[in-house]
């Protein structure tokens, strides 16, 4: 059983660019959660998805970022218009059911965007 | 709203000798806590938590957290260290029927020979 994949480990963008980040959860889990970690700074919790359904999205910047988990294929967590602030490490966590107590969450290796 | 600070952002140790790292976190309702490792170029795997229950909780490689609510402190604690310890160690908080988890600045761990 797979762990949690996340494409691509790292990806470089211009100022102005796109970023799509793409996290497919373990095997069995229909939870899915991004969190952000800046540098010099803890990892903070960005949204929460269900299959097709943002569940809640507290953490996301109100402009140019959007995530989905469609009910074919990965999470896509998209950042449009990429400024030098969004340079950080994006993690995905899956679990099978809400997270609650954290005990059943599993976290990918991280895609790490560096916007030049 | 919940809040953790780890108070040291690197740790240095030899090889074999003990490590405290500290935790501590600011909650105006019960919390459940966690210390979650990553070790270079791989995920969070977590280590431990607490619950509930007896304040000494155990985890992984020779890991335990002893939790104090009058300090509101996790402190995670090893008596032996070996090089394989050196990664990133993340003390975390969470509460009952939360769906997302609080994470402090994170704590880098140093093993030299």
């Amino acid at each position: 059983n797979a762990g949690v994949m996340q494409n691509p480990r790292h990806l470089v963008r211009r100022r102005g660019q796109e970023a799509r980040l793409r996290c497919s959860p373990m095997k069995g889990h229909s939870h899915v959660y991004w969190y952000r970690q800046l540098p010099e700074e803890g990892l903070k919790f960005m949204v929460y998805l269900q299959k097709e359904n943002i569940i809640d999205e507290s953490g996301m910047p109100k402009e140019r970022f959007s995530a989905e988990f469609p009910k074919e294929g990965p999470s896509i967590l998209r950042i449009q218009q990429v400024v030098r602030g969004d340079s950080a490490a994006y993690f995905c966590a899956s679990s099978p059911t809400p997270q609650g107590i954290g005990e059943k969450l599993f976290f990918g290796s991280g895609t790490q965007l560096s916007v030049l | 709203a919940q809040s953790v600070t780890q108070l040291d952002s690197q740790v240095p140790v030899f090889e074999e000798a003990p490590v405290e790292l500290r935790c501590n976190y600011s909650s105006s309702v019960s919390v459940y806590l966690f210390w979650y490792v990553q070790y270079p170029n791989q995920g969070l795997q977590l280590l431990l938590k607490y619950l509930s229950g007896s304040t000494l909780v155990k985890g992984i490689n020779g890991f335990e957290a002893e939790f104090n609510k009058s300090q509101t402190s996790f402190h995670l604690r090893k008596p032996s260290v070996h090089i394989s310890d050196t990664a990133e160690y993340f003390c975390a908080v969470s509460t009952q029927g939360a769906q997302k988890l609080v994470f402090g600045q994170g704590t880098r761990l140093t093993i030299n020979p």
